[in-house]
């Protein structure tokens, strides 16, 4: 099993521009996450989906959006970049209905905004 | 309400001590207390957990206190290794369908041999 993979691993923005974040995970988890890590913040919650075809907003949506099609994929969309948006990204999947609560996260994409 | 107060920002414990972390909470409605350990260009990953029912939990040299009725709760790392090196997070969870994890800021450990 790979686990949760993420690309691309880094990338460069110019201010106003869009990307979309790729997120993958073959261990069949119905529960993915979007977070981003801010240095010295911690890991806030971007958006999260309990299954394909349902997402909701965490913490920090905004200037974000996400789609989840099938249970495999869950990326992540930045429309009008802004340097605010410069951030480490990471994508977390978990199975809590198989009784554990275990999120397992992604290697991360770094990402600049100037 | 739904932050996790996480301290101190950085430990540097020499190899052989004990390295402790120390989270608040202030929501009662947490019901799940994970604490995940992040080396650099890593994504974390979960080291040890808890919840409320239980004062402590060991894992190896990996111990969470629980204090409920103060809200705070601390991980213990027993004879520090330079591999324990990491970030440390502290986070939370309420029992809803979310299973959405609150994160303390996190603990920067330096271990020196």
């Amino acid at each position: 099993n790979a686990g949760v993979t993420q690309t691309p691993k880094f990338r460069i923005l110019k201010i106003g521009q869009s990307m979309t974040l790729q997120c993958t995970q073959d261990m069949n988890h119905n529960y993915m996450y979007w977070y981003r890590q801010d240095p010295g913040m911690g890991l806030k919650l971007i958006y999260y989906s309990v299954g394909a075809g349902i997402t909701d907003k965490g913490e920090v949506p905004n200037g974000y959006n996400v789609s989840r099609s099938t249970t495999e994929d869950f990326p992540l969309r930045l429309e009008l970049a802004a340097p605010s948006q410069t951030s480490v990204y990471f994508c977390a999947s978990s199975s809590p209905e198989q009784g554990s609560h275990e999120q397992y996260f992604g290697p991360g994409t770094r990402l600049t905004v100037t | 309400q739904q932050q996790v107060k996480q301290s101190p920002q950085s430990l540097i414990v020499q190899k052989g001590g004990i390295s402790i972390i120390n989270c608040a909470y202030e929501n009662t409605a947490f019901d799940y207390f994970p604490w995940y350990q992040q080396f650099p260009g890593k994504g974390p990953a979960l080291l040890i957990a808890i919840r409320p029912d239980v004062s402590e939990k060991k894992e190896g040299r990996f111990t969470i206190s629980f204090n409920k009725s103060a809200k705070q709760f601390s991980l213990h790392i027993m004879d520090s290794q330079p591999g324990d090196s990491a970030t440390y997070f502290c986070a939370a969870s309420k029992g809803d369908s979310s299973y959405k994890l609150i994160f303390g800021s996190g603990t920067r450990l330096l271990v020196r041999p």
